[in-house]
């Protein structure tokens, strides 16, 4: 079955660290996303990508940074970790532009910067 | 800019009680309407969506009507089950087709048997 999923699941880092965080789909869906989740903020947009190549800043793109050299990875990185950057990542794909189509969740990715 | 207004949580019901999550929005043009259900550990999940004016979107016994004149997209169910809980959330997309999503902060719910 296709799917959708992030690695790891759980990361401990410290500040100033470099971090990527993993993200596969086996859709071979166009676009995908990055957000994070916290208490009160709901899920933010951080980066996203409409194809191969293609990279664009969300609402809370500030210290990540993603590229897309094949359909189905989306890797996000954060160049210097930061203590506010604590909270829990998800990816997300969906099919195309011409019409909306569902969005599909990883997991999650619970970050922890000290 | 476009933004979704949720009523604050925790929300917690009695089994086969009746739900009533509130949802308003703001946003120029006009948006599609969503809910998405997110299970303890788990990713978000399309629950249900609707695309225009006066449509109800409805799923696994949860509905929600596209309502322009109060801007609003409540989410409803008639009878609770404890595997309802989870948190749900709102969201907007404004731009129908090029799907980048504006998310509630979300409303927690448990169900106690």
């Amino acid at each position: 079955d296709a799917e959708i999923t992030q690695s790891p699941r759980h990361k401990i880092t410290e500040t100033g660290r470099q971090v990527t965080l993993a993200c596969h789909q086996t859709w071979n869906h166009n676009n995908m996303f990055w957000y994070r989740q916290d208490l009160g903020h709901g899920l933010r947009l951080i980066h996203y990508s409409y194809g191969v190549h293609d990279t664009n800043k969300g609402e809370v793109s500030d210290g990540y940074s993603v590229s897309r050299s094949n359909t189905e990875d989306l890797p996000l990185t954060l160049e210097s970790a930061a203590s506010s950057q604590t909270s829990v990542y998800f990816c997300a794909s969906s099919e195309s532009l011409s019409d909306y189509n569902e969005q599909f969740f990883g997991p999650g990715t619970r970050l922890t910067v000290l | 800019g476009d933004s979704v207004t949720q009523m604050e949580g925790p929300v917690t019901l009695s089994e086969e009680a009746f739900l009533t999550i509130n949802c308003t929005y703001t946003a120029t043009g006009y948006p599609s309407l969503f809910w998405y259900v997110q299970y303890p550990g788990e990713g978000l999940q399309l629950l249900l969506k609707a695309t225009k004016a006066d449509d109800k979107g409805s799923n696994k016994g949860f509905e929600a009507t596209y309502r322009k004149e109060t801007t609003s997209f409540h989410l409803e169910k008639g009878s609770v089950q404890v595997s309802d809980s989870a948190v749900y959330f709102c969201a907007l997309t404004l731009n129908f087709g090029n799907e980048k999503l504006t998310f509630g902060t979300g409303t927690r719910l448990t169900i106690i048997p």
